[in-house]
Parts: structure tokens; sequence; C-alpha cells
């Protein structure tokens, strides 16, 4: 068992610019998450993915957000046109099922300059 | 939506004391409450869960209580150890078959334990 990893670690870029970030989860796991984590809060839920249906979106994630798993592997989640108020940490989970213990990532920390 | 408040947002203990930290949840069909313990800089780790059918689990020093009717749940920690310092979250999701899997976290508490 790996564990949940992410890439990049960090990512630095302009206010406008597009960026995309890699999950991969634990090798037997169904079920992949994306949350959204700022400093001195909780993670947000962004997004959830059942192999490879994404069965549920938050009202967080804006038309500028996009995520696939595609084969119901690894996942991408794709920021464009990015905001300051992106600036953030992205976290991934994943699950073997529903209401079965999530495992996160060490997530990707967005800053936008 | 669900909502999970949290408290205390601080909590500062004498290392070998006990901590509590509670939580109240506002959807009445949430069935899962993990907890994590964040240090800074790192993953959310899953120290401990719980499922609605069952009031309380415990694992060594960490234990969970659930009160559905009032719809709160509480992590104890007994016997605080300096490793225990660490930003603590609980959390909340319902598996009714309505698409709410993702979790709805508390806002956190900084465990401080003092030496």
């Amino acid at each position: 068992d790996t564990g949940v990893s992410q890439d990049p670690r960090h990512k630095i870029t302009k206010r406008g610019q597009n960026v995309t970030f890699r999950c991969d989860p634990i090798s037997e796991h169904n079920r992949l998450y994306w949350y959204r984590q700022t400093l001195g809060q909780g993670p947000e839920f962004l997004t959830y993915f059942q192999n490879e249906a994404q069965l549920e979106k938050s009202r967080l994630l804006s038309d500028r957000f996009s995520a696939e798993r595609p084969k119901g592997s690894f996942s991408t989640l794709e920021i464009q046109r990015t905001e300051q108020g992106d600036s953030a940490m992205y976290l991934c989970a994943s699950s073997f099922e529903v209401s079965q213990p999530q495992h996160f990532g060490d997530g990707t920390r967005l800053s936008i300059l | 939506g669900e909502n999970v408040e949290q408290h205390p947002s601080t909590l500062s203990v004498q290392e070998g004391d006990s901590a509590v930290i509670k939580c109240t949840y506002s959807d009445s069909a949430s069935n899962y409450f993990p907890w994590y313990k964040q240090e800074l800089g790192k993953r959310p780790q899953l120290i401990i869960d719980i499922r609605s059918n069952v009031g309380e689990k415990k694992d060594q020093r960490i234990a969970v209580t659930l009160n559905k009717t009032a719809k709160h749940f509480s992590l104890h920690i007994t016997e605080t150890q300096p490793e225990d310092s660490a930003v603590y979250f609980c959390a909340a999701s319902s598996d009714s078959g309505g698409g709410a899997d993702g979790l709805t976290f508390g806002k956190g508490t900084h465990l401080i334990i003092q030496p």
C-alpha cells in the first residue's frame, strides 16, 4: 500500500493561467475525492468519483474547475483562468467504498501570483 | 446541506490530562463520523471513526462517542502526550443514496499539550 499520491506538491502560477493536478489513489479503492483546504480551515468537499463516474459536485466547483478520472484509475483536477481566490491546498482522498475511511494524499499547494 | 460545528477552536491541556473535542451536525441523514489529525504541513490522518449504529468506539487512548438524538459526537483523548499536539477535525457524511458521500468537516481544534 503506497498510499494516495499527488503531483505536483507545489504549483505557483500567474493569475489567468490554467493548472492541472494529478491524484493517484490507493490501488484497490473505487472512490476518489477532491477537497480544497485554506489556511486555518477544514477541508471543503469539491467532487468525487465512483470508478470513472463523477457522482457529485459541490457548489464550490465553478465552471472553471473540471475533474476527470479516465478508466477509473488516476484523476486530474484542472482549474482554468485561475484567480487569487483559488490559492489553497488541493487534497485528494480515496476509499474502498461508500462510508469507508477516506485516506488523504499530501496535497498540491497552489499559489496564484 | 450538512453543517458541522466544532468546539473549542483551541484547547490547551497539561501532559497526562484528558482532552475532549465536541462536534454537532445538522443533517439527520448523516451516518458516518470520522476524526482526522493534521500536523502542520502534513496530510489529514484518520485516527478513529464511528457509524450511526454505534454509540461509542475506543482505540487505546482515543475514544469517540455519538449521540444521534442530539446530533453530536465527541473525541476523547486520555493520558495526552506531546505528540498529540496537532489540529483535529471532525467530519460527517451520509451514504443514504442522495450522493452526499463527500465529508463535511468542522473548522478544527488546535490541541496544545503543555509539558
